[in-house]
């Protein structure tokens, strides 16, 4: 099981707006991070820190944070956006920390 | 280009272990922790343990201490992960990935390109 949560899928047509949802405790302590991850390919960084856009990564592609949730906005979907999409922060037990991911999300673009 | 380049493919018997290599450069390797997180086929992304690179120290997951060893040679900026004690459900994609600031962060702004293991009789 994973300690972030996620839908297993999300789908949305072509200049749609797509909205993934990641849920979790740590999410109110640590920063989120999301990555794509096309198939047979490693994940890339999309955004980093809640809310940051790596350079490179185009600006249809946004983070928020609210509570215990953060969400990952993708504005204009393209058909290249079709992927599957991680969330990812920290949490700790005591001085110990440690990495937590959610489940994915697989984004088709219909 | 900051690029994190891995050995190939294994296929090993239960019980053997298997140690991946990430070749890094492109940025100092001293300078930032190295991770190592794995993927099963078919399923999601799963964190291993970090390496900082400078002293040597190393952090696992609860799940894979005791069985994983990671070390790393700076002559050659590459960082070992070694799995030990290998079972069927170890098949997987592992990747090194590159730590994102140079306190940790906990974050991945550069991942190898996987190398995966097979653990099959």
């Amino acid at each position: 099981s994973y300690e972030l949560t996620q839908p297993p899928s999300v789908s949305v047509s072509p200049g749609q707006t797509a909205r993934i949802t990641c849920s979790g405790d740590a999410l109110s302590k640590q920063y989120a991070y999301w990555y794509q991850q096309k198939p047979g390919q490693a994940p890339v960084l999309v955004i980093y820190k809640d809310s940051e856009r790596p350079s490179g990564i185009p600006e249809r592609f946004s983070g928020s944070s609210s509570g215990t949730a953060v969400t990952l906005t993708i504005s204009g979907v393209q058909a290249e956006d079709e992927a599957d999409y991680y969330c990812q922060s920290a949490d700790r037990i005591g001085a110990y920390r440690y990495v937590v991911f959610g489940g994915g999300t697989k984004l088709t673009v219909l | 280009q900051v690029q994190l380049v891995q050995s190939g493919a294994e296929v090993k018997k239960p019980g053997a272990s298997v140690k991946v290599s990430c070749k890094a450069s492109g940025y100092t390797f001293t300078a930032y922790y190295m991770h190592w997180v794995r993927q099963a086929p078919g399923q999601g992304l799963e964190w291993m343990g970090w390496i900082n690179p400078n002293t040597g120290v190393t952090n696992f997951a609860q799940k894979f201490q005791g069985r994983v060893t990671m070390t790393r040679d700076t002559s050659i900026s590459t960082a070992y992960m070694e799995l030990s004690r290998l079972r069927y459900d170890d098949t997987a994609v592992y990747y090194c990935a590159k730590d994102g600031a140079v306190v940790l962060l906990l974050s991945f702004d550069m991942w190898g390109q996987g190398t995966m293991v097979t653990v099959s009789s």
